[in-house]
């Protein structure tokens, strides 16, 4: 498996635009994590899916963010609109279950908006 | 809420010197911990996975343990070497998993 895949790798965008980072989780994995990660707060999980439906997203920090999971093998988080807080990196990862087996980490989408 | 805590938030050694990370969590009703690593501008990369059920795991050099009761775990890299300078983060599984802000680590030659 060639492990969590993340695109785009670098994003950049206007404030005001729509952002689509896409994650496609490896095979056979039933969780799936968003976190951003900044150099002040660290990574945050965002959001998380288990079986594809959303579990908690007590993460996501504004109405602005949304997530979704239409199938086991692909995942989207979106800004609209995008601020240039919002400039972050952006790590999706994936593990076969929420019962504590071990997470693989994609390689982030870098996003930055001016 | 989860909350994880690493001590120190940077630490700095000369080559072949052993050392040990340290990570704490509030709750303690955790499935496993998890330890990762990540160098500047890269993805994390995991390194160690304990098992609420273990004390401990080893790979390498690398020595990690883990106290449930006590909200502790603890990252020993024996005879470090400058590769092994990067971020060093724990990582704790209730149904979520939430990290510590991690430790910086320089090895000098």
């Amino acid at each position: 498996d060639a492990g969590v895949i993340q695109s785009p790798r670098h994003e950049v965008t206007e404030m005001g635009q729509e952002v689509t980072l896409r994650c496609k989780p490896i095979s056979g994995h039933n969780s799936l994590f968003w976190y951003r990660q900044t150099m002040m707060r660290g990574l945050e999980l965002l959001i998380y899916f288990n079986n594809n439906v959303p579990i908690d997203d007590s993460g996501m920090p504004e109405d602005r963010f949304s997530a979704k999971m239409p199938n086991a093998s692909f995942s989207t988080l979106k800004i609209q609109p995008s601020e240039p807080r919002d400039s972050a990196v952006y790590f999706c990862a994936s593990s076969l279950n929420t019962g504590g087996t071990e997470a693989f980490f994609g390689q982030g989408t870098r996003l930055t908006v001016v | 809420k989860q909350e994880v805590t690493q001590i120190p938030a940077a630490l700095s050694v000369p080559e072949g010197e052993n050392l040990v990370l340290n990570c704490s969590f509030t709750d303690s009703a955790i499935y496993n911990l998890q330890w990762f690593r990540q160098d500047p501008g890269k993805g994390l990369t995991s390194l160690l996975l304990i098992q609420s059920s273990q004390r401990e795991q080893t790979s390498g050099r690398l020595n990690a343990s883990l106290d449930k009761s006590s909200g502790r775990s603890t990252l020993y890299i024996a005879a470090s070497q400058p590769g092994d300078s990067a971020t060093y983060l724990c990582a704790v599984y209730n149904n979520d998993m939430r990290f510590g802000a991690g430790t910086r680590l320089t090895v000098k030659p």
